[in-house]
């Protein structure tokens, strides 16, 4: 099944210690991203990366890193949380061109 | 800068009507892509439908149909005959240019379907 499979779905943490929230897509897809929803805002982007090794930041990377190593993993690093980080955050991959993105199932973070 | 507006933050319809969610746009865009995604209470991001911005006709799939009027940069989504499991929150969403990585989503609205 062609999926996108992010992990955890729900985490709790503290502020400063360090978490990575992972995700990966079996659908061979060249790009990724990571989104966050705060309510009344929709989704905004946090990084992007178009193919292995190759990442940008999106409207609102503070705090947070990325890397892609490997095409079918995008991995979400927040290394020292903060409570305004606390959100919903989506992965999404999708093919070159004007096509949909498939997005993750969501984790809910809350930092405390 | 690419910005979606989504005017109606809560509507309600009739089980079996149908209903339309705004969507306005704004781009300077030239080719650009309209997507309209939904989200049930249990989170997840479902794709609904696109249109592309040199499409001539209106996309459709199912009972959803999204009404693309270039001139006025609005995207409406039409969803017929409305079930229960439409309830959910429906966000419009737009990527802009060749080569762009970014899908700029309206606030979102949310729709109720009454029994």
């Amino acid at each position: 099944e062609a999926q996108v499979t992010q992990n955890p779905r729900y985490l709790i943490t503290v502020t400063g210690k360090k978490l990575t929230v992972t995700c990966s897509q079996n659908m061979n897809h060249e790009y990724m991203s990571w989104y966050r929803q705060d309510p009344g805002l929709g989704l905004r982007q946090i990084y992007y990366s178009m193919n292995v090794e190759v990442t940008d930041k999106g409207d609102v990377p503070e705090g947070y890193k990325v890397s892609r190593k490997e095409k079918r993993n995008f991995p979400l690093i927040l290394e020292s949380p903060s409570p305004n980080q606390t959100s919903l955050y989506f992965c999404a991959s999708r093919n070159r061109g004007n096509t949909e993105a498939f997005f993750g199932q969501g984790t809910r973070l809350t930092v405390v | 800068a690419q910005k979606i507006t989504q005017t109606q933050p809560g509507m309600f319809v009739q089980e079996k009507e149908a209903v339309t969610l705004d969507c306005t746009y704004d781009t300077s865009d030239q080719s650009y892509g309209l997507f309209w995604y939904k989200q049930p209470s249990s989170g997840e991001m479902i794709f609904l439908i696109y249109q592309g911005s040199y499409d001539e006709q209106n996309a459709t799939e199912g009972r959803y149909s999204l009404n693309f009027q270039k001139a006025r940069k609005s995207a409406n989504l039409v969803i017929s005959a409305s079930q229960l499991g439409d309830s959910a929150m429906y966000f419009c969403a737009m990527r802009g240019g060749t080569g762009a990585n970014n899908l700029f989503f309206g606030t979102g609205t949310r729709l109720t379907v009454i029994p």
